[in-house]
């Protein structure tokens, strides 16, 4: 399983974009990157995932290199709702039936 | 939006004590999944469970735990004696697994306290 490393914590204001960037220096071929986030006492909630490029939601954008060893998650003017905490996944999928390892994620503070 | 639903929202046992943490998962999901998560630390998978057997259990998954579908919509977990540690929040999560895509859905979970 490829090695994830964020940073621990960020902080921004409403209506800012916040970049968040996650190293992976060791992704496999048949990675995908994910992106989850998780509110206080909530359960994690997928926001994201991709392979390479670049992936655009409602929600958020995720930018991919060639090389394919970083991502980062990019939320468009954030608000203060957006304080949670944002977890990197890297791993294979293989059509069904994959756990998910979570690292320890980037705390997001937004303040007015 | 469907949603995976977890009860009770809290629990509080007594160490030595059976506790069962009760899921609904999605209706047409495939794939069903116990995390937890210590205060302040990461969220640890526990078990998936497939085709109403369990596909994979983490080394914290031991003989104390268990997991059970015991009709077509619920999905339980159940700690056999609880110990002071196992105090945390349990995930509840499903995933409908037939895509590339790894989107799970997540339960509010269920805060146990082992007093």
């Amino acid at each position: 399983l490829a090695k994830t490393t964020q940073p621990i914590s960020m902080d921004s204001y409403e209506g800012q974009e916040v970049n968040i960037t996650c190293s992976h220096n060791n992704i496999a071929t048949n990675d995908y990157i994910t992106w989850y986030q998780q509110f206080p006492s909530q359960g994690p909630r997928f926001i994201i995932q991709g392979y390479k490029t670049k992936v655009t939601n409602e929600v958020a954008s995720l930018f991919i290199p060639a090389d394919r060893k970083s991502s980062t998650l990019s939320l468009p003017r954030v608000s203060l709702s957006d304080t949670a905490v944002y977890y990197c996944l890297v791993g294979p999928i293989t059509g069904g039936g994959n756990k998910l390892t979570f690292g320890t994620g980037t705390q997001l503070k937004v303040e007015l | 939006e469907p949603e995976v639903t977890q009860t009770p929202s809290h629990q509080v046992t007594q160490m030595g004590q059976e506790v069962i943490l009760r899921c609904v998962p999605i209706s047409n999901h495939l794939y069903f999944y116990w995390y937890r998560q210590i205060l302040g630390q990461k969220v640890e998978f526990l078990v998936s469970f497939y085709n109403n057997e369990i596909s994979e259990k983490s080394e914290i998954f031991d003989d104390q735990f268990s997991v059970e579908r015991p009709d077509g919509s619920n999905f339980t977990l159940k700690i056999r004696s609880t110990k002071l540690e196992d105090s945390a929040m349990y995930f509840c999560a499903s995933m409908w697994g037939q895509t590339l895509n790894t989107e799970a859905f997540f339960g509010q979970g269920t805060r146990l306290t082992v007093v």
